[in-house]
């Protein structure tokens, strides 16, 4: 099973500041990576699908690159409501699995 | 736009089979495959399995003895039963949509099924 781990845990942010969220896979898994964004009490929503590739309606600010085991989400000027936490997850061999979630606090 | 929708019982007790509804609107559940994910509260996320409208499922090897999912493509709904349930089966319960490759690109609300006596 491949294991992504995903660095800070958790982070706290002043609004309109650049943020970075890292995601690293056991084993290369190519551009099979998707992020998703879980607000408190909401279920997941995609935003970042096959490593950089924006989901229909998110914000332009949202980001995605990366390749074979190491991949990063930005947000760039980081608003109010971008306060929740974000998954990344990979599809490229079953069982499909989760990174464990970096939870962005918003000063 | 697509819609899902979990239903079932919120309190399910030990030993027994927790049994869940997605229903899928806005879109015809004949194509894709349609997932089931879990989430204890305050934890992260877990891969339950999946089916393809045409009844091919794929389940995670850690509950694959317990799970079966299947498909009513004449209610555009898919089902979960997980089965010998225990307090560590408590969590929310998420269907989605699986799109190309096993991208989840749209979610149900989710449902807290809770285990307990």
């Amino acid at each position: 099973e491949v294991v992504l781990t995903q660095v800070p845990d958790s982070q706290s942010v002043t609004p309109k500041e650049k943020v970075t969220i890292t995601c690293r896979a056991s084993q290369s898994i190519g551009t099979n990576l998707h992020w998703y964004q879980q607000k408190p009490d909401q279920s997941p929503k995609l935003l970042i699908k096959y490593a950089s590739q924006s989901f229909s309606g998110v914000p332009s600010r949202f980001s995605g690159s990366g390749s074979g085991t190491d991949f990063t989400l930005t947000i760039d000027s980081l608003e109010p409501e971008d306060a929740a936490t974000y998954y990344c997850h990979q599809s490229s061999s079953l069982p499909i699995t989760f990174g464990q979630g970096t939870r962005l606090e918003i000063k | 736009q697509v819609r899902l929708q979990e239903s079932g019982p919120g309190l399910v007790k030990p030993s027994e089979t927790l049994s869940l509804t997605c229903t899928v609107s806005g879109g015809y559940i004949s194509t894709y495959f349609w997932t089931w994910i879990r989430q204890p509260p305050g934890k992260g996320l877990e891969w339950i399995g999946d089916i393809y409208y045409s009844g091919t499922t794929r389940y995670n090897p850690s509950l694959k003895s317990r799970v079966t999912i299947s498909v009513d493509t004449s209610k555009n709904q898919f089902s979960l039963k997980l089965t010998s349930v225990t307090t560590a089966d408590t969590a929310f319960y998420y269907c989605a949509r699986c799109m190309g490759s096993n991208v989840l690109d749209y979610w149900g609300q989710g449902i807290l099924v809770t285990v307990s006596s």
